[in-house]
């Protein structure tokens, strides 16, 4: 039973530039979270996807976009870099009927970096 | 901010020692979620507590909560080397956002 996964593991990039990341979810989930995390700090909420659609979203900018496959895999695209962009990027996945009030499976992380 | 806030941010004790980690919030919670974290790699989920339990153990964890301090503390007996790692409180509101809120979190420490 595979867990999430995530690619690339690393990613550097310059300003201005534009990214895209990957997530798989864990056999069974058909919902995946994105949080982002600065150095030294905890995970930020960037949004969710169910259902291929966007359910919730935190404090983030309209540069940071996703989508939902009908497999339910996951991308996060990120348009025109800043240097704050530089982060790991975590992928969790739940399962929605458990109304995702229960633990979160977390991928290993994408770590970019923004020059 | 609604946000869990760690105490302490770092921890060092000797291997054998008990950790002991708190956590504080100010809003309303459906439950409260412990993760653990290995040098900025992903998140692994340890232990959840609900707004209706008091107290969790899992193996050499146990976690306590206080929904009128607004607060939780994760204990960890008999500390290991392998234990060192980031430790991590989330929140699930009771309302608005399905999703989780993390803390800073609390950077331990265990000396073989």
């Amino acid at each position: 039973d595979a867990g999430v996964t995530q690619s690339p593991t690393h990613l550097i990039k310059t300003r201005g530039q534009q990214v895209t990341l990957r997530c798989s979810p864990k056999s069974g989930h058909d919902t995946v979270s994105w949080y982002q995390q600065a150095l030294g700090q905890g995970p930020q909420f960037i949004f969710q996807y169910y259902e291929e659609e966007e359910r919730q979203r935190g404090n983030f900018p309209d540069r940071f976009s996703g989508h939902q496959f009908p497999n339910y895999s996951s991308e996060l695209n990120v348009n025109a870099l800043l240097l704050g962009d530089s982060a790991l990027y975590l992928c969790a996945s739940s399962l929605r009927t458990s109304g995702s009030r229960d633990e979160q499976f977390f991928g290993p992380g994408t770590r970019l970096t923004v020059l | 901010s609604q946000q869990g806030e760690e105490d302490p941010q770092a921890l060092s004790i000797q291997e054998g020692e008990n950790a002991t980690m708190n956590c504080s919030y100010k809003t309303s919670i459906n439950n409260l979620q412990w993760y653990r974290q290995n040098s900025g790699r992903g998140l692994v989920h340890l232990i959840l507590i609900r707004s209706n339990e008091r107290e969790k153990h899992s193996g050499r964890l146990r976690v306590t909560l206080d929904t009128s301090k607004k607060s939780s503390s994760l204990l960890i007996t008999a500390s290991r080397a392998a234990d060192t790692a980031s430790y991590f409180c989330a929140l699930y509101m009771d309302t608005g956002r399905r999703a989780l809120t993390f803390g800073s979190g609390t950077r331990l420490q265990v000396q073989p």
